[in-house]
């Protein structure tokens, strides 16, 4: 079975100040990594995935999140961030080609002015 | 290209009550997951269907029951209303670009 730990439950930030949110996964199979964004009273939205190749993942909004398989992470960063960036983020993982997501718990970040 | 929409936005029902919430995927999506999101966790994977049959299924009891249609359009019928149902229920249409589903904005369900 497969597992999400998102390490968080929030990270308070000023605004253009650097951020990590952290995600540890659990799979004894490879697994697709996602980052969603939830922004109040709104569904998901996809931020990034890794499905294989480069490490190194860059998305929209100018986040990007890195593959680690020896530490079984995929933390999600972003070197400045905007008030709106203030939100709930998930960290998940699916079976190749399931199209079903298992969720971490989701991650609160606050950007203050 | 539309989006995914779901139907209604919110509603309240009674502990006992059935309930049927609706879902349009995306243009061209074959796939319709859907999730419930209880308040303050992450979102829990109930069923999944492809081409009108069920693919799939979380930990949720039989009373969670799901259609998908020709068009591939959803329904999720929950009978027998708990309290514990108050959630988020949100679909997610795929089956185009691979690993990359399509979320709803949700419907917002409360139990009294």
């Amino acid at each position: 079975a497969q597992s999400v730990t998102q390490l968080d439950s929030q990270v308070p930030v000023f605004e253009e100040a650097p951020v990590e949110l952290r995600c540890n996964y659990s799979s004894s199979v490879s697994v697709y990594l996602f980052w969603y964004v939830q922004y109040p009273n709104q569904g998901l939205q996809l931020l990034l995935k890794y499905l294989s190749g480069s490490t190194l993942v860059k998305g929209i909004n100018g986040f990007e999140a890195e593959f680690n398989k020896s530490q079984t992470s995929f933390h999600l960063r972003k070197p400045s961030v905007h008030i709106s960036d203030t939100a709930e983020y998930f960290c998940a993982v699916s079976l190749p080609n399931t199209d079903k997501l298992i969720f971490g718990t989701g991650t609160r970040l606050q950007v203050f002015p | 290209e539309t989006g995914v929409t779901q139907s209604p936005t919110h509603l309240i029902k009674t502990r006992g009550q059935q309930v049927t919430l609706r879902c349009s995927s995306q243009s061209g999506h074959n796939t319709v997951s859907w999730y419930q999101q209880a308040l303050g966790q992450g979102p829990q994977f109930i069923f999944q269907y492809y081409r009108e049959e069920e693919n799939g299924r979380g930990n949720f009891p039989p009373r969670f029951s799901g259609l998908q249609f020709p068009n591939y359009s959803s329904e999720l019928n929950v009978n027998a209303l708990e309290l514990d149902d108050s959630a988020l229920y949100l679909c997610a249409s795929s089956g185009g670009v691979v690993a990359e589903a399509f979320f709803g904005q949700g419907t917002r369900l409360t139990v009294v």
